[in-house]
């Protein structure tokens, strides 16, 4: 069974810039898995930032932004601010109607 | 503005059934893929199910294959899940989206579905 993976945790300074990554426990992340990446906090709908590898979501600020870095999926946030401090996931298409989120990344601003 | 507005969530006990619904509006409903996705308690994401706009199609996770149903009103602008053998591990917060490119676009706010054994 393919498991999609991401960092448990990582942290950013304020104003700093993270790339968290998205990868397959067999195999490499490709633009037709089609990545998309997500974020929530506590006690909230998940809200949808990247879609399509590098495409952002409707009212997402541009310092989101999305790729593939060698084998992996990529988030990467520029500029982090506080309200950045989230839950972040990302989600691959692995074909045949199928999809899999990875298990998350908290990160932390700080 | 596009809303997905999640009902039918509630405790249940183990091996009982369940049907959720989601009433769409703001959007083109029936040219729409749209997805249900479930969080346990303290958990992530997981991914449960989809259903295609063009064919109807369905396509579920390993974990609920054979157990749940996802279907589709489009004169309704409706979605639906029906949950059969449920169990424990179904516990959790079940939200719908609608899909775009193979991603979740807009979500709901969810709907709690608790089981009990």
């Amino acid at each position: 069974q393919t498991v999609v993976t991401q960092e448990p945790s990582f942290s950013v300074s304020p104003g700093g810039t993270v790339t968290l990554t998205c990868g397959l426990s067999s195999g490499s992340v490709a633009t037709g898995n089609n990545p998309s990446w997500y974020q929530q906090t506590p006690g909230r709908a998940p809200r949808t930032l990247i879609y399509n590898t590098n495409a952002r979501s409707s009212g997402v600020p541009d310092r989101f932004s999305g790729s593939i870095v060698g084998n992996k999926a990529a988030l990467t946030i520029t500029g982090a601010q506080a309200d950045d401090e989230s839950d972040y996931y990302c989600l691959l298409y692995l074909g045949s109607g199928i999809r899999v989120f990875g298990g998350g990344t908290k990160l932390t601003v700080l | 503005e596009v809303q997905l507005l999640e009902s039918g969530g509630n405790l249940v006990q183990s091996g009982g059934s369940l049907r959720l619904s989601c009433a769409a509006s703001g959007f083109a409903f029936s040219t729409y893929v749209m997805t249900w996705v479930r969080q346990a308690p303290g958990k992530g994401l997981e991914w449960v199910a989809g259903i295609s706009a063009i064919d109807g199609g369905t396509y579920y996770a390993d974990s609920v294959k054979g157990r749940f149903t996802i279907s589709r009103d489009n004169s309704k602008n409706t979605l639906y899940l029906q949950m059969n053998s449920l169990r424990a591990e179904d516990t959790a917060l079940y939200y719908c989206a609608n899909s775009v490119s193979y991603a979740m676009d807009v979500w709901g706010q969810g709907t709690t579905v608790t089981v009990s054994s």
